[in-house]
C-alpha cells in the first residue's frame, strides 16, 4: 500500500514570497490533516478535510495560509506572502474517516525555510 | 479544552533496559489516546491506541501502553529497549465526539549502547 505522498520535500524562500505544498492521501482515505510542526514542537493542526469539505481550519492563518482540497483526493496548502516565522515542516497526513478512533498517517513532510 | 503533556524532553535509557515515556491528558469526554514515533527526516508513524476496553494495549515494535483513568496517563513502555528505539516520541489525544487531535511537545528517546 503506497504510503501519503508530499512534494517537495525541502523549500526555501524568501519572506512575503508565495510556496505550495501537495499532498496526495492513501487512497480510499477520506479525511486529510495539514500540520504545521515546529522544531522542537509537536505537530499543530491547520486544517482538517473530510472528502473536500472543511471540518476544521480554527488554527489555520487565514490573512496568508490557504488549502484545498481537490475532488476530495489530493490537496494543496499555500502560503502567500510567507513570513519568518512560518519556517517549519509542514506535515500531511491521512485516515480512513472521521472517527475519532482512527489513527492518523503521515507523509514524510516539507521542511519550509524563509529567509 | 484538551490538552496532553509530556513532562520529559528526553529520556535516556540504557540498552536492554526497560524504557518508559510519560505522558498524562486532559480532556472532556472519553479520550482517545495515540503514540506515534518520529525518526530524523521521516514523518510520524503510528505505535499504538487505546479506545476502550484493555487498560493496557500493544503496538507496533514491542511497544506497549497502559491507560489510568484516575491518573489520566497513558505511558509508553517497552520491556527491553534497542538502540534502533531512539526517536521522538508524541502523545496525542482526541475525545469522543471531537475532531480535533492534540499532540504533545514530544519526548526525544535516546537508547544508549
Amino acid at each position: 500500500e503506497a504510503g501519503v505522498a508530499q512534494s517537495p520535500r525541502y523549500k526555501i524562500i524568501e519572506k512575503r514570497q508565495s510556496v505550495a505544498f501537495w499532498c496526495n492521501p492513501i487512497s480510499g482515505h477520506a479525511t486529510l490533516y495539514w500540520y504545521q510542526q515546529i522544531l522542537g514542537q509537536g505537530p499543530k493542526l491547520l486544517i482538517q478535510f473530510q472528502n473536500n469539505g472543511v471540518v476544521d481550519d480554527s488554527q489555520l492563518p487565514k490573512d496568508r495560509f490557504s488549502a484545498e482540497r481537490l475532488k476530495g483526493v489530493d490537496s494543496t496548502l499555500k502560503i502567500q506572502p510567507a513570513k519568518l516565522e512560518d519556517s517549519a515542516v509542514y506535515l500531511c497526513a491521512s485516515s480512513l474517516g472521521d472517527y475519532s478512533y482512527n489513527e492518523q498517517f503521515f507523509g514524510p513532510g516539507t521542511r519550509l525555510t524563509v529567509l | 479544552a484538551q490538552s496532553v503533556a509530556q513532562p520529559e524532553d528526553q529520556v535516556n535509557v540504557a540498552e536492554g533496559n526497560p524504557l518508559t515515556v510519560k505522558c498524562t491528558y486532559s480532556v472532556s469526554g472519553n479520550p482517545y489516546l495515540f503514540w506515534y514515533v518520529q525518526y530524523p527526516n521521516r514523518g510520524l508513524q503510528f505505535l499504538l491506541k487505546y479506545i476502550t476496553g484493555d487498560n493496557l494495549v500493544k503496538g507496533s515494535y514491542g511497544f506497549e501502553a497502559e491507560f489510568n483513568k484516575s491518573q489520566t496517563s497513558f505511558h509508553l513502555k517497552k520491556p527491553s529497549a534497542l538502540v534502533s528505539d531512539s526517536a521522538l516520541y508524541f502523545c496525542a489525544v482526541r475525545s469522543s465526539g471531537t475532531y480535533k487531535y492534540i499532540f504533545g511537545t514530544g519526548t526525544r528517546l535516546k537508547v544508549l549502547a
